[in-house]
């Protein structure tokens, strides 16, 4: 049975960097054509696609936030971390993490809501 | 950056209806092309990949067509649980972007 999970801080304040874990289970990360990525959804608006890290330590990020991003891998504990810097009250959104395959993101975690507010 | 744009953005229909969703992008695409599921307060769901492939466990009453820039997905007979927000993405291109969403609400 494949899952992930996110975890991190629920609240952060402007300026500060968000640090999420995704912890995932029933896959392996140095598969051949799996990936584990991140897709945000601001409440009541669109996904958008942040990031993803495959099997080979190739990144993608999304090119408008490139500057602000770093995704790590840690296979030997099953894990993804995303950061985000300098965060502002317009990136308050759920935050998924999803694997993908040969570019299909199939599965996703339950979503972590992160709000950012002083 | 390659843009979807989805077509309605809400869409009223019945139980039994046939409904028809359109994603367009902003070039060329090939078959490189996803649709989700969404329900209010959970992750999305894949529906289709790779154009017109049935992910595992999803009904035939869906089906996904097109290639290029214009996609669409059709629901031939609207189920009660069927009423959710669908969104298409496309995976082409070396980033990832997805359609602002079609809400499929009840009529």
């Amino acid at each position: 049975q494949i899952t992930l999970k996110e975890s991190g801080p629920t609240l952060v304040k402007p300026t500060q960097t968000l640090t999420l874990t995704c912890t995932f289970s029933g896959f392996s990360l140095s598969t051949s054509g799996v990936g584990v990525g991140w897709i945000r959804q601001p409440p009541g608006k669109a996904l958008e696609w942040l990031a993803l890290i495959y099997w080979d330590d190739d990144k993608r990020y999304t090119p408008s936030l490139k500057s602000s991003l770093t995704i790590t891998k840690d296979t030997s504990k099953n894990q993804v971390i995303l950061t985000l810097t300098n965060m502002d009250p317009v990136h308050t959104a759920t935050y998924y993490c999803v694997r993908h395959v040969r570019g299909v993101p199939d599965y996703w975690g339950q979503g972590a809501l992160v709000t950012v507010s002083s | 950056d390659i843009q979807m744009t989805q077509s309605p953005s809400t869409l009223s229909a019945s139980v039994g209806d046939r409904v028809t969703i359109t994603c367009r992008a902003s070039q060329s695409i090939s078959y490189f092309l996803a649709w989700f599921q969404q329900k209010p307060g959970k992750a999305p769901k894949l529906l289709i990949y790779k154009t017109s492939t049935l992910a595992s466990g999803v009904p035939s009453r869906f089906s996904g067509s097109g290639s290029g820039t214009e996609f669409t997905l059709t629901i031939s007979s609207l189920q009660p649980d069927d009423f959710a927000t669908y969104h298409c993405q496309q995976y082409n291109s070396f980033t990832w972007t997805f359609g602002q969403g079609t809400k499929v609400e009840i009529k």
